[in-house]
């Protein structure tokens, strides 16, 4: 079955433990980025990658930091958590066809809770 | 003004109503649109790509007017199913720059 995964679901954690949430995608897809939902602000996007070894940043990355060292992984990782980052986090992949991302394919999401 | 804006709603219909959705958005050199349907805080799905003047799907129509710069999202004959948060995407700058901005989202609600 073509999905995107996320793991963990549900964290709850403190400020400054370093954590890692994990994307995998199983759809050969070369895009794949982080976004936030929050109340009122919608979804705001962290990170993206293109391929393997192309990072960008989106609107939000402070904070944050991701790799792609594999096509099919893109974890996001919080090196010092705060309160702030409390959040919903999606990850998505598509296709790149010629002028532009094609559908994102969206994980479940990641609810996050620093206190 | 924001690079993509919505109006959060709610639109409340009753169930069998005509209601419509506009998303307006900054980027002149946009070339590509999207409507996603998210229910309850689930994960954002794919409802319509808008490459050209628009988009139909059944129920659905999705228009561009690039003069205005906005983006329109025609529901009919509303079922209770269609309640949900439409959110808008527009990518950012010129194209594949795989930077993305999404509107906050517009909120449906059908009543029987």
């Amino acid at each position: 079955e073509a999905q995107v995964t996320q793991n963990p679901r549900y964290l709850i954690t403190v400020t400054g433990k370093k954590l890692t949430v994990t994307c995998s995608q199983n759809m050969n897809h070369e895009y794949m980025s982080w976004y936030r939902q929050d109340p009122g602000l919608g979804l705001r996007q962290i990170y993206y990658s293109m391929n393997v070894e192309v990072t960008d940043k989106g609107d939000v990355p402070e904070g944050y930091k991701v790799s792609r060292k594999e096509k099919r992984n893109f974890p996001l990782i919080l090196e010092s958590p705060s309160p702030n980052q409390t959040s919903l986090y999606f990850c998505a992949s598509s296709f790149i066809w010629t002028s532009s991302t094609d559908t994102q394919y969206f994980g479940p999401g990641t609810r996050l809770t620093v206190l | 003004r924001k690079e993509v804006e919505q109006d959060p709603g709610p639109f409340n219909v009753p169930e069998g109503a005509t209601v419509a959705f506009n998303c307006t958005y900054s980027n002149s050199a946009s070339q590509s649109f999207f409507w996603y349907r998210q229910d309850c805080r689930k994960e954002p799905k794919l409802l319509m790509s808008v490459y050209s003047s628009g988009n139909e799907d059944g129920r659905f129509t999705a228009q561009l007017n690039r003069a205005s710069q906005y983006i329109s999202l025609l529901i009919r004959d509303s079922k209770l199913s269609d309640s949900a948060t439409y959110l808008c995407v527009i990518p950012s700058g010129s194209s594949n720059t795989g930077k993305l901005i999404f509107g906050q989202g517009t909120t449906l609600q059908v009543k029987p």
